[in-house]
Parts: C-alpha cells; structure tokens; sequence
C-alpha cells in the first residue's frame, strides 16, 4: 500500500477483554515499531521488529502485552486483560533499511478506549 | 541505553518570533538525532535528522537543528514562526547498532498573532 495501515482506528473495549491491533506496513519495509502515545507521555516505544531478527521487546510494559510479526510484514499488538491505564493512541510505524537511522513511516494509529 | 529529555512541554511564541525547542540526549556512542512534528489531527513526520557529517541540518519549513556533542543537545530553530507551525514536537535519538529509536515526551509549540 502507499503507507502504514493500521485497524481498526478506533477501539473500545472493557477493562478485562483482549484486544488485538493490527499493523500493515509499507510493503518492502524491514523495520516495525510499536509505540503509544498518551498524554504527558509522549512516544513511549514498546517493540521493535527488524527483519528475521529477534524482536526487541525492551519496551512492553507488562507481561500482558505481546506482539509478533508475521512473514516479515503484518504485525499484530496483543494486550492481554486490559486495564483502564492502557487507554492511548497505539502508533506503528515502520522503515525501510536495516539501519536506525532510517526515516519512520508513521500510521494513524488506533486510539484504545478501556471502560 | 539513549535516552531523551526534551525541556518544556509546552512553548508559546508570537508569529514572526524565533522558535527555540530544547532537546537533550543520553546515549553511549556517537547518536543519530531526529526531530519529527505531529500537526493537529495528522500523522507524525519527519521534521530533520542528523546521522554524520555537518552539525547543523537544514529540515522541512525553514527548521534547523545544531548537533553539539560537548553539550549533548540537539536543539530545534527557526527564525520566525508561523501559525501553522503550531504543532507537536518531538525529539528522537538512535545508537544506530540496530536498537530502537527512542522519543522524547515532545513539546507543544503554540503561535499567537
């Protein structure tokens, strides 16, 4: 596709459900990140995905957050027994080198509502 | 691990005034700095980046930014501001050895006519 796609853009669930987020980046590309964004917290990272190495999944916040990319291209966020505090904007993004130095590609996210 | 600290979450400036937004990093080899800028209701995009090479980067919309390693600072300019610069700023710092890009908590660039 031309960009990032994430789905669904908008997602309400109640505290203790699982949900699943769904990442589609730009065809080609190697690199995939996960971030959140939240209000007075900026871009926290959560995972980051390159090519068939092993993921670096440093920034997961908790055991109930996972994530997995498959065939080197669609990746899905898993939260696991949502609590209020996961509400915010889930961002992916992805870029095209093996590199950090790469530009990021950003979706539009998924903004999770926990009730 | 890098890190970023970026000063004041929120700046206010008048239209045609200089824009200065304060980014700090941490990081235990040479880093690559990147600014990128959330506009309202829009996806974030790459503002500048510095890898190697010359200090000061030149950036989409009349932005700069100086790369000084004595202070560890990768401070973000322009000259005159504009109201469509009103945004969301944030910093951003890589090892480039294959680890995460890192974001600071950003700051919210307000202009006033």
């Amino acid at each position: 596709g031309a960009g990032v796609s994430q789905s669904p853009s908008n997602k309400v669930t109640e505290k203790g459900k699982d949900v699943e987020l769904r990442c589609d980046p730009i065809s080609g590309h190697t690199a995939l990140y996960w971030y959140r964004q939240s209000l007075g917290q900026g871009l926290e990272f959560l995972i980051y995905f390159q090519g068939n190495s092993a993921p670096d999944k440093s920034g997961l916040p908790s055991d109930r957050f996972s994530a997995e990319r498959t065939g080197g291209s669609v990746s899905t966020l898993t939260i696991q027994r949502t609590q209020q505090e996961d509400s915010a904007v889930y961002l992916c993004a992805s870029s095209l080198g093996r590199l950090t130095n790469e530009k990021l590609f950003f979706g539009s996210g998924t903004q999770l509502s926990v009730l | 691990a890098q890190s970023v600290t970026q000063l004041g979450s929120h700046v206010s400036v008048s239209e045609g005034a200089l824009v200065l937004l304060r980014c700090n990093y941490s990081s235990s080899v040479p880093p690559y700095l990147f600014w990128y800028v959330q506009y309202p209701n829009q996806g974030l995009q790459l503002l500048l980046k510095y890898t190697t090479g010359a200090t000061l980067v030149k950036g989409i919309n009349g932005f700069e930014a100086e790369f000084k390693k004595s202070e560890t600072s990768f401070h973000l300019t322009k000259p005159s501001a504009h109201m469509s610069d009103a945004a969301e700023y944030f910093c951003a710092v890589s090892d480039g050895a294959g680890t995460a890009l890192i974001f600071g908590k950003g700051t919210t660039l307000s202009v006033s006519s």
